[in-house]
C-alpha cells in the first residue's frame, strides 16, 4: 500500500488570493494525479504530474490557474490561483505505488478549500 | 475509456448482501472494470477489478456478465461502515488515470 498525505487538510481563503496544496507520498512514484471534487459532485481530473516534465492538463483546466510542481518522485504541489468562490472544492492527489502493477490507485485525504 | 451507468442511490439492510449494478455496454475487449468507493470526507479507496472472470477478495466480489456489458459489485454482509459512494470505472490500461462517473450512494441501514 501507499500512504499519501496532504497539507493543509482544509483552508478558508479570500477571493483573489492563491493557495498551494502539498502532496507527499511515502514511496517513489512516476505519476501523480490531481483531482477536484466540487460539493456534491464526483471527482474530476485536473492534471497528471510527472517528475521532470510539465504537467498534462485536462480539458477545462489551465496551467495559469492551477500551476503544478513535481520536484521529485515523492512530492507534488498544486496551486489554486486567483481564487473565486467557484474554486471551493475538495482537492485530492493520487498516485500508483510502483509495486502493485498499477491497478490500485491510492488517494490522499483531500484538501477542503472554501473561498469567500 | 467506456462510459458507465450506475443507479444514483441504493439502500441495504445491515448484515445483508449489497448488490451494486453497473452498466458498461460500450466496453471494449481490452478494458477492465474497476470499483472504488469513497466514504464521507475521505479519498476514494480501491475495492476490486476484473477483466472477464468473476473476482473475489476480502472486501467484495465482482460478477461480470459473459458479454461484459454489465457487472455487479457484491458486498456479502454489509455493515454501517460500508455506507459510501461506489464508483464503477472502465479503463483500458493499468496506470492510466481514473475517470469517475456519478457513482452509487449506498446507504446501509440498521
Amino acid at each position: 500500500s501507499a500512504v499519501i498525505s496532504q497539507k493543509p487538510s482544509r483552508d478558508i481563503c479570500q477571493r483573489g488570493t492563491s493557495l498551494t496544496i502539498q502532496c507527499q507520498v511515502d514511496s517513489q512514484v512516476t505519476m501523480m494525479f490531481w483531482y477536484r471534487q466540487q460539493p456534491g459532485q464526483s471527482l474530476t481530473l485536473i492534471a497528471t504530474a510527472n517528475q521532470g516534465s510539465e504537467a498534462t492538463y485536462e480539458s477545462g483546466f489551465v496551467i495559469d490557474k492551477f500551476p503544478i510542481s513535481r520536484p521529485n518522485l515523492t512530492f507534488s504541489t498544486l496551486t489554486v490561483s486567483n481564487m473565486s468562490p467557484e474554486d471551493s472544492s475538495i482537492y485530492l492527489c493520487s498516485a500508483y505505488p510502483p509495486r502493485n502493477s498499477y491497478n490500485e490507485q491510492f488517494f490522499g485525504p483531500g484538501t477542503r478549500l472554501t473561498v469567500l | 475509456d467506456a462510459k458507465t451507468t450506475q443507479p444514483p442511490s441504493m439502500d441495504c439492510a445491515e448484515g445483508r448482501a449489497a448488490n451494486l449494478p453497473c452498466n458498461h455496454s460500450t466496453i471494449s475487449g481490452n478494458e477492465y472494470v474497476y470499483w472504488y468507493r469513497q466514504i464521507h470526507s475521505q479519498g476514494p479507496q480501491y475495492i476490486i477489478h476484473g477483466l472477464k472472470n468473476n473476482e473475489t477478495n476480502e472486501m467484495a466480489s465482482l460478477i461480470i456478465t459473459e458479454d461484459r456489458k454489465s457487472s455487479t459489485l457484491i458486498l456479502p454482509h454489509a455493515t454501517l461502515r460500508d455506507t459510501a459512494v461506489y464508483y464503477c470505472i472502465v479503463r483500458a490500461r493499468a496506470g492510466n488515470m481514473l475517470t469517475f462517473g456519478g457513482g452509487t450512494r449506498l446507504m446501509v441501514k440498521p
